[in-house]
């Protein structure tokens, strides 16, 4: 089944330690994207990848990391979190090829942040 | 710059009613795409709709159709004969021409809709 899956689909921390979300597609996508949903604002794109080793900053990148050294992972890192990035967080992928830049979305990590 | 607006925060109706959720865009391209997402309580994002900038033709999928209109930068969503399993948070968005480098989805706000039985 093609999907994007995330982990882990919640997490409760505490301020300063170190997290990463996984996120892993299996449909050979080139592009990666994360994202979080807060209310009133809807989804901001945090960073994206076009490829393997090419990332780049999104519209609300400040406190996250990201990595892509394979295609089929696309990692998020709060390396010191903040209550201020308790929020919903989506993975999403696409492939070059579809010109809609229609994005498959993965179910979404909910993170609160103490 | 992209922008899109869902004014209806939320929108609460009794079953059976129609109800229409509103979205209105803005972009400087001549070629983009727009998105109907649903994101029901369980929290994952169901895909709805697609459609790009030179198609303006209605759409209707059973219960729901949607309505484009390039000259008011609108894409409203309609539900006919509304139901309870239709209760979700339902988001518009907009995406620039891949082509030329667009690597996001511009996403309204969201509507909170409720069906009450």
């Amino acid at each position: 089944e093609a999907q994007v899956t995330q982990n882990p689909r919640y997490l409760i921390t505490v301020t300063g330690k170190k997290l990463t979300v996984t996120c892993s597609q299996n449909m050979n996508h080139e592009y990666m994207s994360w994202y979080r949903q807060d209310p009133g604002l809807g989804l901001r794109q945090i960073y994206y990848s076009m490829n393997v080793e090419v990332t780049d900053k999104g519209d609300v990148p400040e406190g996250y990391k990201v990595s892509r050294k394979e295609k089929r992972n696309f990692p998020l890192i709060l390396e010191s979190p903040s209550p201020n990035q308790t929020s919903l967080y989506f993975c999403a992928s696409r492939t070059r090829r579809d010109t809609y830049n229609e994005q498959f979305f993965g179910p979404g990590t909910r993170l609160t942040v103490l | 710059a992209q922008k899109v607006t869902q004014a209806q925060t939320e929108i609460s109706v009794v079953e059976k009613e129609d109800v229409t959720l509103d979205c209105v865009y803005e972009t400087r391209d001549t070629t983009y795409y727009l998105f109907w997402y649903k994101q029901p309580p369980s929290g994952e994002l169901v895909f709805l709709i697609r459609r790009n900038s030179f198609d303006e033709q209605n759409e209707i999928s059973g219960r729901y159709s949607w309505n484009f209109q390039k000259s008011t930068s609108s894409f409203n969503f309609t539900i006919t004969a509304s139901q309870v399993v239709d209760s979700a948070v339902y988001f518009c968005a907009l995406s620039e021409d891949p082509v030329q480098g667009a690597q996001k989805l511009v996403f309204g706000q969201g509507t909170r809709l409720t069906i009450n039985p």
